[in-house]
């Protein structure tokens, strides 16, 4: 069965390190997005892509990159953590005429 | 931007009442999807609609697209009910989602 994973599902990190967020889809679908869930603000658009080699940024990308080397990965990076990106990740993708597939999170504490 | 608010925000009932959340948006949609969250747990798509109602099992979807408004209802509710749902809608011309802050729901056994 096709699905949408991440990894890891859990990370604590130090201020000013690089982070990389793992989400792998097996749905071939070209859209892909990254979450950020938080209380109070619900789910907030970090980066998203329609496809190789495109990306795009959210209403809360600053501090945040991706790329798309392919169809099935977009990985989330975080140049140099910061508290304030304490948050639950979700990565999620979709076709043109579907719903979004979410994946199952990841929860990342930055001390 | 598209504003989408759902009421009530947090939601209490006793075990096999009938269960009405409510979703309001500010523009124009293609689709409309209700998620379902579980504490702790991952976010799973209940319905995508653009019109009319879907239904699957219990649950019970409608839009109504000239007063910019969806309902989610439950009908017998039951304790593995329990979780947060959010409306999220598309608008025309991409594919990003636009988030309601969600409602939590909380059903006694």
């Amino acid at each position: 069965d096709a699905e949408i994973t991440q990894s890891p599902r859990h990370k604590i990190t130090e201020t000013g390190r690089q982070v990389t967020l793992a989400c792998h889809q097996t749905w071939n679908h070209n859209n892909m997005f990254w979450y950020r869930q938080d209380l109070g603000h619900g789910l907030r658009l970090i980066h998203y892509s329609y496809g190789v080699q495109d990306t795009n940024k959210g209403e809360v990308s600053d501090g945040y990159s991706v790329s798309r080397s392919n169809t099935e990965d977009l990985p989330l990076t975080l140049e140099s953590a910061a508290s304030s990106q304490t948050s639950v990740y979700f990565c999620a993708s979709s076709s043109s005429t579907d719903t979004q597939y979410f994946g199952p999170g990841t929860r990342l504490t930055v001390l | 931007k598209n504003e989408v608010e759902q009421s009530p925000q947090n939601l209490t009932a006793q075990e096999g009442e009938f269960i009405t959340i409510n979703c309001s948006y500010s523009v124009g949609i293609s689709a409309l999807h209700w998620l379902q969250q579980h504490p702790g747990g991952g976010i799973v798509s209940l319905f995508m609609l653009s019109s009319g109602k879907k239904k699957h099992g219990r649950l019970i979807a409608t839009i109504n697209i000239q007063e910019k408004h969806s309902s989610l209802h439950i009908t017998a509710s039951h304790p593995r009910d329990s979780a947060v749902y959010i409306c999220a809608v598309k608008n025309f011309g991409n594919e990003k989602l636009t988030f309601g802050t969600g409602t939590r729901l909380t059903i006694i056994p």
